[in-house]
Protein backbone atom coordinates (compact mmCIF):
# COMPACT_ATOMS: atom_id res chain seq x y z
CA UNK A 1 0.00 0.00 0.00
CA UNK A 2 0.97 3.46 -0.06
CA UNK A 3 2.92 4.88 2.59
CA UNK A 4 5.11 8.27 2.91
CA UNK A 5 8.59 8.46 3.44
CA UNK A 6 9.94 9.58 7.00
CA UNK A 7 13.30 10.76 7.96
CA UNK A 8 15.19 9.54 9.50
CA UNK A 9 14.28 5.75 9.86
CA UNK A 10 15.71 5.58 13.33
CA UNK A 11 17.44 7.61 15.47
CA UNK A 12 19.94 7.37 18.82
CA UNK A 13 20.27 10.52 21.11
CA UNK A 14 21.11 11.71 24.24
CA UNK A 15 18.65 12.61 26.86
CA UNK A 16 18.52 16.59 26.78
CA UNK A 17 19.08 16.83 23.30
CA UNK A 18 16.59 17.77 20.44
CA UNK A 19 15.61 15.97 17.73
CA UNK A 20 14.00 16.27 14.20
CA UNK A 21 12.15 14.57 11.89
CA UNK A 22 10.22 14.70 8.38
CA UNK A 23 7.51 13.46 6.34
CA UNK A 24 7.45 13.80 2.59
CA UNK A 25 4.85 13.04 -0.13
CA UNK A 26 4.62 13.07 -3.40
CA UNK A 27 0.96 14.72 -3.84
CA UNK A 28 -0.30 18.11 -1.95
CA UNK A 29 -1.64 17.65 1.53
CA UNK A 30 -4.41 19.84 3.49
CA UNK A 31 -3.84 17.81 6.66
CA UNK A 32 -0.99 16.53 8.78
CA UNK A 33 -1.55 14.25 11.69
CA UNK A 34 1.36 13.53 14.25
CA UNK A 35 1.19 10.21 15.76
CA UNK A 36 3.51 8.39 18.33
CA UNK A 37 3.36 4.45 18.86
CA UNK A 38 4.76 2.50 21.73
CA UNK A 39 4.93 -1.42 21.97
CA UNK A 40 1.99 -3.11 22.20
CA UNK A 41 -0.10 0.09 22.15
CA UNK A 42 -2.24 1.89 19.58
CA UNK A 43 -0.60 5.39 17.70
CA UNK A 44 -1.95 8.22 19.82
CA UNK A 45 -2.64 11.81 18.50
CA UNK A 46 -0.14 14.17 19.26
CA UNK A 47 -0.37 17.02 16.82
CA UNK A 48 -3.02 18.03 13.95
CA UNK A 49 -2.26 20.75 11.34
CA UNK A 50 -4.73 22.08 8.63
CA UNK A 51 -3.13 24.78 6.95
CA UNK A 52 0.33 25.64 4.76
CA UNK A 53 3.60 27.19 7.08
CA UNK A 54 1.38 26.83 9.80
CA UNK A 55 3.46 26.00 13.04
CA UNK A 56 1.82 23.68 16.35
CA UNK A 57 3.29 23.42 19.83
CA UNK A 58 2.19 20.37 21.92
CA UNK A 59 4.40 20.83 25.08
CA UNK A 60 7.72 20.18 23.82
CA UNK A 61 6.59 19.09 20.62
CA UNK A 62 6.37 21.47 17.52
CA UNK A 63 5.22 20.51 14.33
CA UNK A 64 5.38 22.75 11.06
CA UNK A 65 2.90 22.22 7.95
CA UNK A 66 5.06 22.93 4.71
CA UNK A 67 4.78 25.70 2.42
CA UNK A 68 4.97 23.55 -0.21
CA UNK A 69 2.05 20.77 1.20
CA UNK A 70 4.10 17.90 0.38
CA UNK A 71 6.24 17.59 3.51
CA UNK A 72 5.93 17.91 7.60
CA UNK A 73 8.75 17.94 10.25
CA UNK A 74 8.11 16.95 14.34
CA UNK A 75 10.41 18.40 16.59
CA UNK A 76 11.19 17.62 20.29
CA UNK A 77 13.10 19.46 22.63
CA UNK A 78 15.04 18.55 25.50
CA UNK A 79 14.31 14.90 24.78
CA UNK A 80 13.59 12.81 27.98
CA UNK A 81 13.29 8.78 28.32
CA UNK A 82 9.81 8.38 27.56
CA UNK A 83 10.08 9.88 24.25
CA UNK A 84 11.09 6.45 23.14
CA UNK A 85 8.53 5.27 20.28
CA UNK A 86 7.79 5.52 16.99
CA UNK A 87 6.54 8.45 15.88
CA UNK A 88 4.22 8.42 12.17
CA UNK A 89 3.28 11.35 10.42
CA UNK A 90 -0.19 10.63 8.46
CA UNK A 91 -1.86 12.88 5.58
CA UNK A 92 -4.88 13.51 4.21
CA UNK A 93 -4.79 14.62 0.53
CA UNK A 94 -7.09 17.38 -1.17
CA UNK A 95 -10.04 15.07 -1.91
CA UNK A 96 -9.90 15.51 -5.96
CA UNK A 97 -11.28 12.09 -6.25
CA UNK A 98 -13.55 12.21 -3.21
CA UNK A 99 -11.74 10.05 -1.13
CA UNK A 100 -10.72 11.26 3.02
CA UNK A 101 -8.48 9.02 3.50
CA UNK A 102 -5.03 9.04 6.02
CA UNK A 103 -1.75 7.79 4.49
CA UNK A 104 0.67 7.06 6.96
CA UNK A 105 4.65 7.43 7.01
CA UNK A 106 6.79 4.84 7.53
CA UNK A 107 7.90 6.09 11.18
CA UNK A 108 10.84 7.24 12.96
CA UNK A 109 11.89 4.83 15.44
CA UNK A 110 13.67 7.44 18.29
CA UNK A 111 15.54 5.56 21.21
CA UNK A 112 16.68 7.72 23.95
CA UNK A 113 19.64 7.45 25.91
CA UNK A 114 19.81 8.24 29.90
CA UNK B 1 -18.04 5.49 24.34
CA UNK B 2 -14.53 7.57 25.49
CA UNK B 3 -12.54 6.16 22.68
CA UNK B 4 -12.51 3.95 19.94
CA UNK B 5 -13.12 0.15 21.57
CA UNK B 6 -12.46 -2.91 18.85
CA UNK B 7 -12.83 -6.41 19.98
CA UNK B 8 -11.69 -9.07 20.21
CA UNK B 9 -8.57 -7.82 21.33
CA UNK B 10 -6.81 -11.27 20.07
CA UNK B 11 -8.21 -13.33 17.84
CA UNK B 12 -6.78 -16.93 16.47
CA UNK B 13 -8.36 -18.28 13.97
CA UNK B 14 -8.00 -21.29 11.66
CA UNK B 15 -6.80 -21.18 7.76
CA UNK B 16 -9.86 -21.19 5.82
CA UNK B 17 -12.18 -19.90 8.46
CA UNK B 18 -14.48 -16.50 8.31
CA UNK B 19 -13.56 -14.01 10.98
CA UNK B 20 -15.14 -10.83 12.12
CA UNK B 21 -13.76 -7.91 13.99
CA UNK B 22 -15.51 -4.78 15.22
CA UNK B 23 -15.00 -1.32 15.54
CA UNK B 24 -16.77 1.28 17.85
CA UNK B 25 -15.74 4.55 17.39
CA UNK B 26 -16.28 7.44 19.76
CA UNK B 27 -19.62 8.81 20.21
CA UNK B 28 -20.60 11.45 17.53
CA UNK B 29 -17.76 10.54 14.93
CA UNK B 30 -19.08 9.95 12.06
CA UNK B 31 -16.11 8.90 9.78
CA UNK B 32 -14.51 5.64 10.49
CA UNK B 33 -11.32 4.26 9.22
CA UNK B 34 -10.29 0.40 8.98
CA UNK B 35 -6.02 -0.26 9.03
CA UNK B 36 -4.04 -2.75 8.81
CA UNK B 37 -0.82 -2.65 10.64
CA UNK B 38 2.21 -4.99 10.10
CA UNK B 39 5.35 -5.21 12.73
CA UNK B 40 7.22 -2.00 13.17
CA UNK B 41 5.45 -0.54 10.15
CA UNK B 42 3.03 2.07 9.52
CA UNK B 43 -0.80 1.72 9.31
CA UNK B 44 -1.80 0.67 5.80
CA UNK B 45 -5.41 1.97 4.85
CA UNK B 46 -8.18 -0.60 3.78
CA UNK B 47 -11.56 1.69 4.24
CA UNK B 48 -13.29 3.96 5.12
CA UNK B 49 -16.98 5.15 6.00
CA UNK B 50 -18.92 8.17 6.34
CA UNK B 51 -21.88 7.61 8.48
CA UNK B 52 -23.10 4.77 7.00
CA UNK B 53 -22.08 5.20 3.47
CA UNK B 54 -18.58 3.02 2.56
CA UNK B 55 -16.31 5.85 0.40
CA UNK B 56 -13.29 4.24 -0.35
CA UNK B 57 -12.30 0.53 -0.52
CA UNK B 58 -9.29 0.80 -2.71
CA UNK B 59 -7.37 -0.20 0.32
CA UNK B 60 -8.90 -4.08 0.84
CA UNK B 61 -6.51 -6.86 -0.50
CA UNK B 62 -8.81 -8.75 -2.14
CA UNK B 63 -12.63 -9.62 -2.34
CA UNK B 64 -12.16 -11.77 1.00
CA UNK B 65 -12.72 -8.53 2.30
CA UNK B 66 -15.15 -6.19 3.69
CA UNK B 67 -16.67 -4.13 5.84
CA UNK B 68 -19.42 -2.45 6.60
CA UNK B 69 -21.19 0.14 8.70
CA UNK B 70 -25.41 -0.16 8.66
CA UNK B 71 -26.05 2.54 11.11
CA UNK B 72 -23.59 4.82 11.01
CA UNK B 73 -22.03 3.76 14.32
CA UNK B 74 -20.02 0.52 14.64
CA UNK B 75 -18.77 -1.19 12.29
CA UNK B 76 -17.58 -4.74 10.92
CA UNK B 77 -14.67 -5.88 8.99
CA UNK B 78 -15.02 -9.38 7.95
CA UNK B 79 -12.38 -11.34 6.17
CA UNK B 80 -13.79 -14.69 4.92
CA UNK B 81 -11.54 -17.88 3.86
CA UNK B 82 -8.76 -16.47 5.94
CA UNK B 83 -4.98 -17.27 4.92
CA UNK B 84 -1.55 -17.31 7.41
CA UNK B 85 -0.88 -14.32 5.46
CA UNK B 86 -3.76 -12.01 6.73
CA UNK B 87 -2.05 -12.52 10.11
CA UNK B 88 -1.42 -8.62 11.32
CA UNK B 89 -2.67 -6.08 13.78
CA UNK B 90 -5.86 -4.58 12.38
CA UNK B 91 -6.63 -1.04 13.49
CA UNK B 92 -9.78 1.21 13.52
CA UNK B 93 -10.30 4.73 13.88
CA UNK B 94 -12.49 7.68 14.23
CA UNK B 95 -12.76 11.24 13.26
CA UNK B 96 -15.82 13.89 14.09
CA UNK B 97 -16.25 14.62 10.47
CA UNK B 98 -13.89 13.49 7.49
CA UNK B 99 -12.33 16.56 6.24
CA UNK B 100 -9.80 18.34 8.27
CA UNK B 101 -10.04 16.18 11.41
CA UNK B 102 -8.28 14.92 13.78
CA UNK B 103 -8.53 10.39 13.74
CA UNK B 104 -8.00 8.77 16.64
CA UNK B 105 -6.99 4.66 17.57
CA UNK B 106 -8.37 2.20 19.04
CA UNK B 107 -6.18 -0.52 20.46
CA UNK B 108 -6.24 -2.79 17.76
CA UNK B 109 -6.96 -6.29 17.34
CA UNK B 110 -4.12 -9.07 16.92
CA UNK B 111 -5.42 -12.00 14.00
CA UNK B 112 -3.34 -14.70 14.01
CA UNK B 113 -4.50 -17.38 11.16
CA UNK B 114 -2.84 -20.66 11.70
Amino acid sequence: GQQLNQSPQSMFIQEGEDVSMNCTSSSIFNTWLWYKQDPGEGPVLLIALYKAGELTSNGRLTAQFGITRKDSFLNISASIPSDVGIYFCAGQAVPTSGTYKYIFGTGTRLKVLA
Amino acid sequence: GAGVSQSPRYKVTKRGQDVALRCDPISGHVSLYWYRQALGQGPEFLTYFNYEAQQDKSGLPNDRFSAERPEGSISTLTIQRTEQRDSAMYRCASSIGQGKAEAFFGQGTRLTVV
